[in-house]
């Protein structure tokens, strides 16, 4: 089973609107992390935002705020204000489990969705 | 420099050649991680440094041969490729055991095996 889905392989939006891309998970851990990344098409992964599994707020970050939903198993990521340097594909991820000593951490990457911002 | 750095950015070679992907990492982390990208395809965790120490080998082919003689720098090596192997290289980096573990990762490697 998957265990990041990414159900939008293509959005397209009209620049300074707000985006919203969806991202659900399957763990059966309480303690995991989500994250996003933007990748354009030079094939840089940039980090944009994290969610932990205990954090009560939604993670913002200027423009990104991660629509944290724990019940429904969902991390959708809000973009406010599209810029059409937003235009790039976008990568939820989830670490299963606590930080361990041994070992560093493991990433599970979704399929991603590729956002077009239209001037 | 700073962040993660990933060289050459682009390769072009035979499936007899030999060549390296070479990573490093500027942000004093001790943790790094190959990731191989396919089009269509979720990325792919490849291996994972700890501490120098590898941890992680995802079953990958033996053609593909990772070193990381230090925290900071971290080496693809290369050989008897299949077309198949085209794609692009990913190189991250984290400290383990922050609040986030966050992973960066450099620009990639964009590999063509003919």
């Amino acid at each position: 089973a998957q265990k990041i889905t990414q159900t939008q392989p293509g959005m397209f939006v009209q620049e300074k609107e707000a985006v919203t891309l969806d991202c659900t998970y399957d763990t059966s851990d309480q303690s995991y992390g989500l994250f996003w990344y933007k990748q354009p098409s030079s094939g840089e992964m940039i980090f944009l935002i994290y969610q932990g599994s205990y954090d009560e707020q939604n993670a913002t970050e200027g423009r990104y705020s991660l629509n944290f939903q724990k019940a429904r198993k969902s991390a959708n990521l809000v973009i406010s204000a599209s810029q059409l340097g937003d235009s790039a594909m976008y990568f939820c991820a989830m670490r299963e489990g606590r930080l361990i000593i041994q070992g560093a951490q493991k990433l599970v990457f979704g399929q991603g969705t590729r956002l077009t911002i239209n001037p | 420099e700073t962040g993660v750095t990933q060289t050459p950015r682009h390769l072009v070679m035979g499936m007899t050649n030999k060549k390296s992907l070479k990573c490093e990492q500027h942000l004093g982390h001790n943790a790094m991680y190959w990731y191989k990208q396919s089009a269509k395809k979720p990325l792919e965790l490849m291996f994972v440094y700890n501490f120098k120490e590898q941890t992680e080998n995802n079953s990958v082919p033996s053609r593909f041969s990772p070193e990381c003689p230090n925290s900071s720098h971290l080496f693809l090596h290369l050989h008897t490729l299949q077309p198949e192997d085209s794609a692009l290289y990913l190189c991250a980096s984290s400290q383990e055991n922050q609040p986030t573990d966050t992973q960066y990762f450099g620009p990639g490697t964009r590999l063509t095996v003919l």
